[in-house]
């Protein structure tokens, strides 16, 4: 049970912002949403996570609606290199401070 | 950079076979986990250890185990090898601090057994 709900599959022009949305409606209080990408044939690489405030890094910006219930991932810029499959995850917490939990992603397509 | 390499990027095994994937991280992360990946399903967690000869079985665990007896090294034996177990494989690694648990992964061993 992956807790997070993202479309099968996104298009998006070079050099255009990306936006890729994630629905988690039952998120609890201290459950964080994080970012994954996932390029073809490599393992899946960190982009970023947040709690509830919008954050930014040199990847991406993470914006979470107020009642934390979906969030989006922008890319601002997107490149041809961004086309991957981009996983939107909470963090489940156990007593050892979590495991992730993977769903099917999104499959984003960068065309020039 | 935290490093997480598997050992072997492609395999392929006979069926029956005992096989033995390592999974090793440079940068002294508590915990460490296993998880394979198969069109259409996602990733899914096999088993997991949060320190040193620890394990704990994830979601998947049935035909598989493990073994940690250092830090840096976790190890996925598949008892008997079969050809539903033919998948990608993928390690990762995780850091554990007050809220921040970010994971680094392995490029992956691409297993197949025949």
């Amino acid at each position: 049970d992956a807790k997070t709900t993202q479309p099968t599959s996104m298009d998006c022009a070079e050099g255009r912002a990306a936006n890729l949305p994630c629905n988690h409606s039952t998120i609890s209080g201290n459950e964080y949403v994080y970012w994954y990408r996932q390029i073809h044939s490599q393992g899946p690489q960190y982009i970023i996570h947040g709690l509830k405030n919008n954050e930014t890094n040199e990847m991406a910006s993470l914006i979470i609606t107020e009642d934390r219930k979906s969030s989006t991932l922008i890319l601002p810029h997107a490149t041809l290199r961004d086309t991957a499959v981009y996983y939107c995850i909470v963090r489940v917490e156990d007593n050892q401070g979590g495991k992730l939990i993977f769903g099917q992603g999104t499959e984003l397509s960068v065309k020039p | 950079d935290v490093k997480v390499t598997q050992s072997s990027r492609y395999l392929v095994k006979r069926t029956g076979e005992k096989v033995f994937l390592e999974c090793v991280q440079d940068m002294d992360h508590e915990n460490m986990f296993w998880y394979r990946q198969d069109p259409g399903l996602g990733l899914r967690l096999i088993y997991f250890s949060y320190d040193v000869k620890m394990k704990e079985k994830g979601d998947i665990p049935e035909g598989y185990s493990v073994s940690r007896e250092k830090k840096e090294r976790f190890s996925l034996i598949l008892e008997s090898a079969s050809t539903n177990q033919t998948s990608m494989y993928l390690c990762a690694s995780r850091y554990v601090r007050k809220g921040n648990y970010g994971y680094t992964f392995g490029s992956g061993t691409r297993l197949t057994v025949v």
